[in-house]
């Protein structure tokens, strides 16, 4: 049991440039999240998905985009990087009944756009 | 617009102190409080706190939430250099899409 995980740790991209990150997770989890860390910003919500086929936008969406053609995956993607979207990001998962809000965080993605 | 605001942001104590984190918030529709621990990577599920006036326990560490005044406290007694982290506070909203806000964080340093 892998719990959540992120695909790739690190990149560094150049200003223009595309790139799609992964974010994968076992548990058979609902709902899941994309975050991005920047400092003194604290968490904020990029987009999210509350089921297979299913995308809504968060605090931050603009840059981005999302898809979630399978349950256990979450894909978010950058069309043209820009250095304001230098940051750490993190996918999250939970199970999505009444009572389950733990959320389960992946290790993160470090990206550096110049 | 919601908030959540947490306090101090930073704090260094030595090893055996007690502290007390602080999360105020804002917000329309609050469903209930978290309370995550960040050491080096991701952020680990602490506590969730839906009602008013529960201690929630675990170990030396405890927490309680006054939907009445608006806040939350996290407790840490006989803290360990382990304790060392950012703690993050979150209000999860109620709603159909169950929108989660984070605070800063509070920057906890034990030292020996």
């Amino acid at each position: 049991n892998a719990g959540v995980t992120q695909t790739p740790k690190f990149r560094v991209l150049k200003t223009g440039q595309s790139m799609t990150l992964l974010c994968a997770q076992d548990m058979n989890h609902e709902y899941m999240y994309w975050y991005r860390q920047d400092p003194g910003m604290g968490l904020r919500l990029i987009h999210y998905s509350v089921g297979e086929g299913t995308t809504a936008k968060g605090e931050v969406p603009d840059g981005y985009n999302v898809s979630r053609l399978k349950k256990q995956n979450f894909l978010l993607g950058l069309e043209s990087a820009a250095p304001s979207q230098t940051s750490v990001y993190f996918c999250a998962s939970r199970l999505g009944t009444a009572n389950s809000y733990e959320q389960y965080f992946g290790p993160g993605t470090r990206l550096t756009v110049t | 617009e919601d908030k959540v605001v947490q306090s101090p942001l930073s704090l260094v104590v030595h090893e055996g102190d007690t502290v007390t984190l602080n999360c105020s918030y804002e917000v329309t529709n609050f469903r209930s409080l978290l309370w995550y621990k960040q050491e080096k990577k991701a952020p680990t599920f602490l506590f969730m706190l839906t009602s008013s006036g529960i201690e929630k326990k675990s170990g030396r560490l405890s927490s309680i939430l006054d939907k009445k005044e608006l806040f939350s406290i996290l407790n840490i007694t006989a803290t360990q250099t382990g304790d060392s982290a950012v703690y993050l506070c979150a209000v999860l909203f109620s709603g159909g899409y169950q929108k989660v806000t984070f605070g800063i964080g509070t920057k906890l340093q034990v030292i020996p």
